[in-house]
């Protein structure tokens, strides 16, 4: 158990619809990072949170977005989804401002027709 | 730019063989961390280590070993006596910089170990 919880677990959406994954931590984890697996692939950074403000993003459209809350938890938004968003979404949360180990979620399963 | 390479996509062994997973890195940081991490079916990615760039010796940890080399740029894997509950995919991960907030990791295409009884 790590604490960290994703969810859905899984959910289908068609093409152009928007989506909103959710992911709950730990209490102090104020780091969160959202990543996106393709099958078959490794998982691939899509951004960072940091006490509620993004710092740091990997090469993904503004189409995907996030949230993060005082209380810990997080939200990836995905707009006009395409069938290639079909993937597993996992997020991790660690404490910030030291070297600690972040502890990811069981993902999210999206898949899109 | 970061890249990590797992240049074998799918290993089979029997049980109790020793099997070694290749890991190679590419970074233009002097200071940097390597992770190896355990992707069962469940999806849960699972911390199994994490090195510093200036800390190359090697370490052992009940039947997981690493070995990491900055002269190849290679953190290998070992399980040795492989067990049926080893199963799973492995990645490895890099992470530039002197962690603190930030927490990029970039991972390689993983390899999907299969012990069989």
């Amino acid at each position: 158990e790590t604490g960290v919880t994703q969810s859905p677990t899984h959910l289908i959406k068609t093409r152009g619809q928007q989506v909103t994954l959710r992911c709950s931590s730990q209490s102090g984890h104020n780091t969160v990072s959202w990543y996106q697996q393709a099958l078959g692939q490794g998982p691939q950074f899509i951004f960072q949170y940091y006490r509620e403000e993004e710092n740091g993003r990997g090469n993904f459209p503004p189409r995907f977005s996030g949230l993060q809350f005082p209380n810990y938890s997080s939200e990836l938004n995905v707009n006009a989804l395409e069938l290639d968003d079909s993937a597993l979404y996992l997020c991790a949360t660690k404490r910030g401002g030291q070297y600690t180990e972040a502890f990811f979620g069981q993902g999210t399963r999206l898949t899109v027709v | 730019a970061q890249k990590v390479t797992q240049a074998q996509t799918e290993i089979s062994v029997v049980e109790k063989e020793d099997v070694t997973l290749d890991c190679v890195y590419e970074t233009r940081d002097t200071t940097y961390y390597l992770f190896w991490y355990k992707q069962p079916p469940s999806g849960e990615l699972v911390f199994l280590i994490r090195r510093n760039s200036f800390d190359e010796q090697n370490e052992i940890s009940g039947r997981y070993s690493w070995n990491f080399q900055k002269s190849t740029s290679s953190f290998n894997f070992t399980i040795t006596a492989s067990q049926v509950v080893d199963s799973a995919v492995y990645f490895c991960a890099l992470s530039e910089g002197s962690g603190g907030s930030n927490y990029k990791l970039t991972f390689g295409k993983g390899t999907l170990l299969t012990v069989n009884p």
